[in-house]
């Protein structure tokens, strides 16, 4: 059964900073890996999709690396911004019913 | 903005009483995901429709239950509501052949 897991559950970090994001996967067996943000009470937006076979896709400030044999991916946020406070989210695509498998997300708080 | 909308926004039920909600995807996106997320949580995996037949299931009982209709609406149903029902209830839509999973701004369901 895949479990998601995600490192640190909350972090905060003074504006400008660089900063990394951790995800973790049990089953390697994935489709693909993908992050997502989510503002407080809002829902799930997208911001990068990692195929399987690929190791790492960008957008802008973002940059999202995967690691396959080792179950994990990481999002890298450059020059960090206070409007990049949210929840953000990585879930595992795979399984026999092509879902989405979660994490709890890391509660991002960036200071002015 | 993904073009999927929910409906309604926020809704309060007691226990034991029965809630519909409802999911608007884009034209062509003939699969849509139901996902419930509860306070702190990662969004967990109810059911997915394709093509009008639910074809995937997460670890919900069988009073969550679902329909999806030809002008690309969808509808989740809950039964006999629980206080544990209450939780972010979101909808995913996703275009044939594609894995990009568009969400919802999702219905804040609260059961008293």
């Amino acid at each position: 059964k895949q479990e998601v897991t995600q490192i640190p559950a909350a972090l905060s970090v003074p504006e400008g900073e660089n900063l990394v994001l951790n995800c973790s996967f049990t089953d390697s067996a994935i489709y693909n890996l993908q992050w997502f943000r989510q503002d407080p009470g809002k829902g799930l937006t997208s911001l990068l999709l990692i195929q399987s076979s690929q190791r790492e896709q960008t957008s802008g400030r973002l940059n999202a690396s995967l690691d396959k044999s080792s179950g994990r991916s990481t999002l890298y946020i450059a020059a960090s911004q206070p409007g990049d406070s949210a929840t953000y989210l990585c879930a595992a695509l795979g399984g026999s019913q092509g879902n989405l498998i979660f994490g709890k997300g890391t509660k991002l708080s960036v200071k002015p | 903005e993904t073009g999927v909308t929910q409906s309604p926004t926020h809704l309060i039920k007691t226990r034991g009483q029965q809630v519909t909600l409802r999911c608007s995807s884009q034209s062509g996106h003939n699969t849509v995901s139901w996902y419930q997320q509860a306070l702190g949580q990662g969004p967990q995996f109810i059911f997915q429709y394709y093509r009008e037949e639910e074809n995937g299931r997460g670890n919900f009982p069988p009073r969550f239950s679902g329909l999806q209709f030809p002008n690309y609406s969808s509808e989740l149903n809950v039964n006999a509501l629980e206080l544990d029902d209450s939780a972010l209830y979101l909808c995913a839509s996703t275009r044939e052949a594609e894995e990009t999973q568009y969400f919802g701004p999702g219905t804040r369901l609260l059961v008293l």
